[in-house]
């Protein structure tokens, strides 16, 4: 079926060194992957996209990256901040703009 | 220029009773999709509207429906609740391609 799952659940990190997150999904037609922060009593938000006709795609402090190989996604995040402590899900849309979410892993951030 | 807002922000309700949350979608979009989230989990997508019509649906019961408005504004309404329909509900709105957007979340409790 579809899915898309999360291969670590938490992650803790110290301020200043570089985060990776991972996702592996499950159905290879899909062909857009988003990457969404939510924080404690908030909606996700959106941190960075990309398309399958893409491996990597940079913003700022952010990267995702995409093997279609082995159905994994990724997201980088350099120079890890407080801040950035939240829940991050990957979310794969599927037959029409509706997304499967993960289950998301929690970031903490240790100052 | 406002992004999806949501109403209310919390609400407590009685099994067996119905309830309506609302959404607006941010300026410009035309689609507006809702999410039920339970709590450490991710978002599961319930249905989609789109010219004031229901796109397409997630695997809820009937008791779930909603509505579109011409100025695509949304509704979601949920019959005879159950202790189970407990979540935060997200609505997220989009126009064509682009990422979805996520508002809040109405926070539901059935008691």
């Amino acid at each position: 079926g579809e899915s898309v799952g999360l291969h670590l659940p938490t992650l803790s990190v110290q301020e200043g060194d570089n985060s990776i997150i991972n996702c592996a999904y499950s159905n290879s037609a899909s062909d857009y992957f988003i990457w969404y922060k939510q924080e404690s009593g908030k909606g996700p938000q959106f941190i960075i996209d990309i398309r399958s006709n893409m491996d990597k795609r940079q913003g700022q402090r952010v990267t995702v990256l995409l093997n279609k190989t082995v159905k994994h996604l990724s997201l980088q995040i350099a120079a890890t901040q407080p801040g950035d402590s939240a829940v991050y899900f990957c979310a794969e849309e599927t037959s029409g703009s509706r997304l499967t979410f993960g289950e998301g892993t929690q970031l903490t951030v240790n100052p | 220029d406002a992004g999806v807002t949501q109403s209310p922000t919390h609400l407590i309700k009685t099994r067996g009773q119905q309830v309506t949350l609302r959404c607006s979608p941010k300026s410009g979009h035309d689609t507006v999709s809702w999410y039920q989230q339970a709590l450490g989990q991710g978002p599961q997508f319930i249905f989609q509207y789109y010219e004031e019509e229901e796109r397409q649906r997630g695997n809820f019961p009937d008791r779930f429906s909603g509505h579109q408005f011409p100025n695509y504004s949304s509704e979601l309404n949920v019959n005879a609740l159950l202790l189970g329909d407990s979540a935060l509900y997200l609505c997220a709105s989009s126009l064509a391609a682009a990422a979805q957007n996520f508002g809040p979340g109405t926070r539901l409790t059935v008691t």
